[in-house]
């Protein structure tokens, strides 16, 4: 199975911040890669597909990067709704797994 | 409007079955794979099954596998996920998911449904 490992598991941050979090796979994925936004109690929102395609409706803050084993999301300029927990995805390979996560706290 | 409705979660004791159901409309449902995704209680996102267009390919998590059995009935735009012999560690919000690209192309997962809890326990 190919692990994701998301780091950090935490991020304390400020409004207007620029941060980013990097997501490693344990084998290639080529570009197979998405990462997801979800609040508390609300299912996970779709924000980057194949590594670095912005989903429609997704402000432009949002960016991702990467192929192969390292990918990395930023938020260019942090907004009060952007503190949430994001989790990245690989759909390489089945069984289809996701990083443990990366919730981002406000500072 | 796409919208993925989930529904049968529930209270079921150790051993028991469950069959979760989820309503799909707003576009052609027998064009999409689907998926079932579980979130135990302060956990992370967890993959647990996977259906393709045409029924033809089906793949389980380690952990479900022999347990649980993903199927749809295009009839009733429905995805479901029978659940049999039910573990304590199966407690989770179960999200259905719809695959976001057609034919056998790999697809990341969207839309999601709103979930439906499923509790395991004596």
């Amino acid at each position: 199975d190919i692990q994701m490992t998301q780091s950090p598991s935490t991020l304390s941050a400020s409004v207007g911040d620029r941060v980013t979090i990097t997501c490693r796979a344990s084998q290639r994925i080529s570009t197979w890669l998405a990462w997801y936004q979800q609040k508390p109690g609300k299912a996970p929102k779709l924000l980057i597909y194949k590594a670095s395609s912005l989903e429609s409706g997704v402000p432009s803050r949002f960016s991702g990067s990467g192929s192969g084993t390292e990918f990395t999301l930023t938020i260019s300029s942090l907004q009060p709704d952007d503190f949430a927990t994001y989790y990245c995805q690989q759909f390489n390979t089945y069984p289809y797994t996701f990083g443990q996560g990366t919730k981002l706290e406000i500072k | 409007e796409v919208q993925l409705v989930e529904s049968g979660g529930g209270l079921v004791k150790p051993g028991g079955s469950l069959r979760l159901s989820c309503a799909a409309s707003g576009f052609t449902f027998s064009a999409y794979s689907f998926n079932w995704v579980r979130q135990a209680p302060g956990k992370g996102l967890e993959w647990v099954s996977s259906i393709s267009s045409s029924s033809s390919n089906l793949h389980y998590a380690d952990s479900v596998k022999g347990r649980f059995t993903i199927s749809r009935d295009s009839a009733k735009n429905s995805l479901y996920l029978q659940m049999n012999s039910l573990r304590a560690e199966d407690t989770a919000v179960y999200y259905c998911a719809r695959g976001r690209t057609t034919g056998t192309t790999p697809s990341w997962f969207d839309p999601w449904g709103q979930g439906t809890l499923v509790t395991v326990s004596s």
